[in-house]
């Protein structure tokens, strides 16, 4: 089966400080792997998304970005943290055919102080 | 652009009754998929059900159920027989069929289950 993994569960950042979310899949290749990020008690924004290696599309411009070394590796960056990236990091997954439903990691809380 | 509303930003209801989420979307497409997640305290992301726009049949998955009404473009979650496990942020979401994965998702409705 598959599953998905997200590190760290938290993280405490002070602004201006470099940022690295990373997440990874299990039990699946060639993935359609996206990030989201929700802020408190608001819905899901679509910061970036992968078809696969090498190939990132981003949906909002801002001083993250987004790398995918590996088929089944996505890492969420940030040269220097703003206040406003404060939030919940939500990496998913989807297969590349049909449904595309999409299946989320636990999540990342960051708080940028 | 396609936008999901989800008009209701709290409802509760008592354990054991049935409770309705509604949904609405806005699209020029005619072939799109439809999706309810559920977002538990743990705040992991779960798929509830899913429905394809171009099957008039409402989706079912055990005590969830849908109310797909695709000309007035609204997708409602009806959640029967409530448990406290049910108790959690749902939200609607929207993909369109032409290629494009994305997708966009409703602002969630926070269900409080009364015991």
């Amino acid at each position: 089966s598959q599953t998905i993994h997200q590190w760290p569960a938290t993280l405490v950042q002070p602004v201006g400080s470099p940022l690295s979310l990373e997440c990874t899949v299990e039990g699946t290749s060639n993935p359609n792997l996206y990030w989201y990020r929700q802020a408190a008690g608001r819905g899901l924004q679509l910061l970036f998304y992968s078809v696969g290696i090498g190939q990132i599309s981003s949906e909002v411009p801002q001083n993250l970005s987004a790398s995918r070394p590996q088929d089944r590796q996505f890492i969420l960056s940030s040269k220097k943290l703003l206040l406003s990236d404060s939030g919940f990091y939500l990496c998913a997954w989807s297969v590349g055919t049909g449904w595309y439903e999409q299946y989320f990691g636990p999540g990342t809380r960051l708080t940028v102080t | 652009a396609q936008t999901v509303t989800q008009s209701q930003p709290e409802m509760s209801v008592q354990e054991a009754e049935t409770v309705t989420l509604s949904c609405t979307y806005d699209t020029s497409e005619s072939d799109y998929y439809l999706f309810w997640y559920k977002q538990p305290p743990s705040r992991q992301m779960i798929l509830v059900i899913r429905q394809e726009a171009y099957k008039q049949q409402n989706a079912t998955e055990n005590r969830f159920s849908v109310n797909f009404q695709k000309a007035a473009k609204s997708f409602s979650l009806k959640i029967s027989d409530s448990q406290l496990g049910d108790a959690a942020m749902y939200f609607c979401a929207y993909r369109s069929d032409f290629g494009n994965e994305k997708l966009t998702f409703g602002t969630g409705t926070r269900l409080t289950i009364i015991p």
